[in-house]
């Protein structure tokens, strides 16, 4: 148990809609990571915050967007969603202290869009 | 760009036979380096890794050293197990301070009995 818990674990929903993902990182963990991972992209980052600001983004569409509360937890909101958006979304969480360089991972929320 | 190659797969080998999963990397400056794991139906936890060159990063019997030379972290185990079965993922991490680590493909092994 990585002490990362992402709900829900299975989202199954259609075009055009939008879903919300859930991460509470482990406790202490002031960084958030958003992973994005599917069979032909492989893991691709789409966003970091770092107590509650954004810290680096990457792949992100502008149809995604996430946020991080003041307890730490942070979420995912994917809007208009298409067929391609079907993936596996892991969050992950990092300390503080030490640049290990060491992600804790979630083990993912899958989306489905029919 | 930043970049990590793996070896394709899916690979498959007989317990007990030795294992080499390729990945090189593409970098501005010098990234540290990692071996991520998936089992089934769980997240990646990580497996090991090495933060310069020749650096030797070694966990549950598995290794991979830092190849400034040859831009290359290969994993390697000597004798595989039938739990050994999963996705590899090796990565690099482009910034320092910042943890944003940039992924391979993964390699998916099937350990057969």
């Amino acid at each position: 148990d990585s002490g990362v818990t992402q709900t829900p674990k299975h989202l199954i929903t259609a075009t055009g809609q939008r879903v919300t993902l859930r991460c509470s990182p482990r406790s202490g963990d002031l960084s958030v990571y958003w992973y994005q991972q599917s069979l032909d992209q492989g893991l691709q980052f789409l966003i970091q915050y770092y107590n509650g600001e954004e810290r680096a983004k990457g792949n992100i569409l502008e149809r995604f967007s996430a946020q991080q509360f003041p307890d730490l937890h942070s979420e995912l909101n994917l809007s208009s969603l298409e067929l391609g958006d079907s993936a596996l979304y892991f969050c992950a969480s990092s300390g503080v202290s030490g640049n290990t360089g060491e992600l804790f991972f979630g083990e993912g929320s899958r989306l489905t869009v029919l | 760009g930043n970049s990590v190659t793996q070896m394709e797969g899916p690979v498959t080998l007989s317990e007990e036979a030795f294992l080499t999963i390729n990945c090189t990397y593409t970098a501005t400056g010098y990234p540290s380096l990692f071996w991520y794991v998936q089992y089934p139906g769980e997240g990646l936890q990580l497996l090991l890794k090495a933060t310069k060159a020749d650096d030797k990063g070694s966990n549950k019997g598995f290794e991979a050293t830092y190849r400034k030379e040859t831009t290359s972290f290969h994993l390697e185990k000597g004798s595989v197990q039938v739990s050994d079965s999963a996705v590899y993922f090796c990565a690099l991490r482009l910034i320092q301070g910042a943890q944003k680590l940039v992924f391979g493909q993964g390699t998916r092994l099937t350990i057969n009995p």
